[in-house]
């Protein structure tokens, strides 16, 4: 089965250092990964995607098949990124069409 | 605005009482889930449905039910509620499964005593 690994509870930097929330996999088919966000107080919410190649609020996620890993990272922390993030797995050649979740990483950015 | 809505933010409920969760979507999607979201655990999965009528068990459906009699609507129920069910309940929509990503509602937050 397919597991999603977020080695930290908690990550706390300060307003403009880098930041880096980890996310580890285990599954051998072809994943399609993503990072989902919630604020305090809202509703979970999609950040982003790997197929899409994009950038939502300054972060980026890369796909590393190798290291088996798609870490989230932004260089210039904000306050406002202060938030629970989740790393998300979806199968995308068998058919189990949900979505295995990780445990979470809170980000605190201090100002 | 398109949106998952569950009918409840915050319920208490008794010890072997039998409850029920519902959440609609207006997006038309074909697939809605249930999670339950717990510190330290993230969203496990408890059940999901495809289609009207159709239900297939995630990771944790043991002391769960779910029914789905009309496309929009996806109800959780939990059979004789217990003190481990505590928790925030997280109702979500896609129309690809997941591969396009979920809609979440804002989740209704559980507490058996």
């Amino acid at each position: 089965a397919q597991r999603v690994t977020q080695p930290e509870k908690l990550l706390s930097v300060f307003k403009g250092a880098p930041v880096e929330l980890k996310c580890n996999y285990s599954y051998s088919g072809s994943p399609e990964l993503f990072w989902y966000v919630q604020y305090s107080r809202q509703r979970l919410q999609l950040l982003l995607r790997h197929i899409s190649r994009e950038s939502i609020k300054g972060f980026t996620a890369d796909l590393n098949k190798g290291e088996t890993s798609f870490h989230l990272k932004k260089p210039f922390a904000q306050e406002e990124d202060s938030a629970m993030y989740y790393c998300a797995l979806y199968r995308m050649d068998t058919g189990r069409r949900a979505l295995t979740f990780g445990s979470g990483t809170r980000l605190q950015v201090q100002p | 605005d398109v949106k998952v809505t569950q009918s409840s933010r915050y319920l208490v409920k008794r010890t072997g009482e039998k409850v029920f969760l519902e959440c609609v979507q207006d997006m038309d999607h074909e697939n809605m889930f249930w999670y339950r979201q717990d510190p330290g655990l993230g969203l496990r999965l408890i059940y999901f449905s495809y289609d009207v009528k159709m239900k297939e068990k995630g990771d944790i459906p043991e002391g769960y039910s779910v029914s789905r009699e009309k496309k929009e609507r996806f109800s959780l129920i939990l059979e004789s509620a217990s003190t481990n069910q505590t928790s925030m309940y997280l109702c979500a929509s896609s129309s690809l499964g997941g591969a396009n990503g979920y809609t979440f509602g804002s989740g209704t937050r559980l507490t058996v005593v």
